[in-house]
């Protein structure tokens, strides 16, 4: 079956600090990859997203993920973590072989220290 | 440009009650979700809506939940009768037409079923 994994369902990291929040996918065709943030009481926002193309792919608040296919990977990273990004990260897959699906992981908490 | 609107944002029922979900999405977006997020776990999607069209709706749980989206605009998505395992956030999300286009998320109904 079609699923998305996520390491970790709580990371924390001090402010200035390497953010690294893992996603790995499963699926035989290359789907869709997006990451999701959500806040406290709100619905979620895209940060990014990847589809084809470049495998590098930059977003907003300064996020970035690579799309590496021979390890079935979207990891999420940040070079320098601000206490602003205190939420819960969700990867999600769009696949599109038939209908297409989204299916999202089941999120990682970033709690970031001062 | 106005974002996807939810109404109620909180709502407490006893079980076997019913209850109903309101969502606006952006203007213009052909494709509407709407997904179930329990504590702890990522958004599940209960039913896609292409239009006034349902594309999916596999794991939408047909014997007590059901959704409509008249003319193609507003949806509604009903629990009848409700069960503990309800108690959930419920999103409501539009893009506009397209694999791979960017999912605007409403801020979600929080329902408790006592």
């Amino acid at each position: 079956a079609q699923s998305v994994t996520q390491l970790g369902s709580h990371v924390s990291v001090s402010e200035g600090a390497l953010v690294l929040l893992r996603c790995n996918y499963s699926s035989s065709v290359p789907p869709y990859l997006f990451w999701y943030v959500q806040y406290p009481n709100q619905g979620l926002q895209l940060l990014l997203k990847y589809t084809t193309g470049a495998t590098l792919v930059k977003g907003i608040n300064g996020f970035e993920a690579e799309f590496k296919k021979s390890e079935t990977s979207f990891h999420l990273t940040k070079p320098s973590a601000h206490m602003s990004d205190a939420a819960e990260y969700f990867c999600a897959t769009l696949f599109t072989s038939g209908t297409y699906k989204y299916i999202f992981g089941t999120g990682t908490r970033l709690k970031v220290l001062a | 440009e106005a974002g996807v609107a939810q109404s109620p944002r909180y709502k407490i029922i006893e079980k076997r009650q019913s209850v109903a979900f309101w969502c606006n999405p952006i203007s213009g977006h052909a494709t509407l979700y709407w997904y179930q997020q329990i504590l702890g776990q990522g958004p599940k999607l209960l039913i896609q809506f292409q239009n006034n069209g349902v594309v999916d709706d596999s794991q939408l749980p047909k014997d007590r939940f059901s959704a409509e989206r008249l003319k193609g605009v507003d949806s509604t998505l009903k629990i009848q009768p409700a069960k503990l395992e309800d108690s959930a956030v419920y999103l409501c999300a539009s893009s506009s037409a397209g694999a791979g286009n960017e999912q605007f998320f409403g801020p979600g109904t929080r329902l408790t079923v006592l």
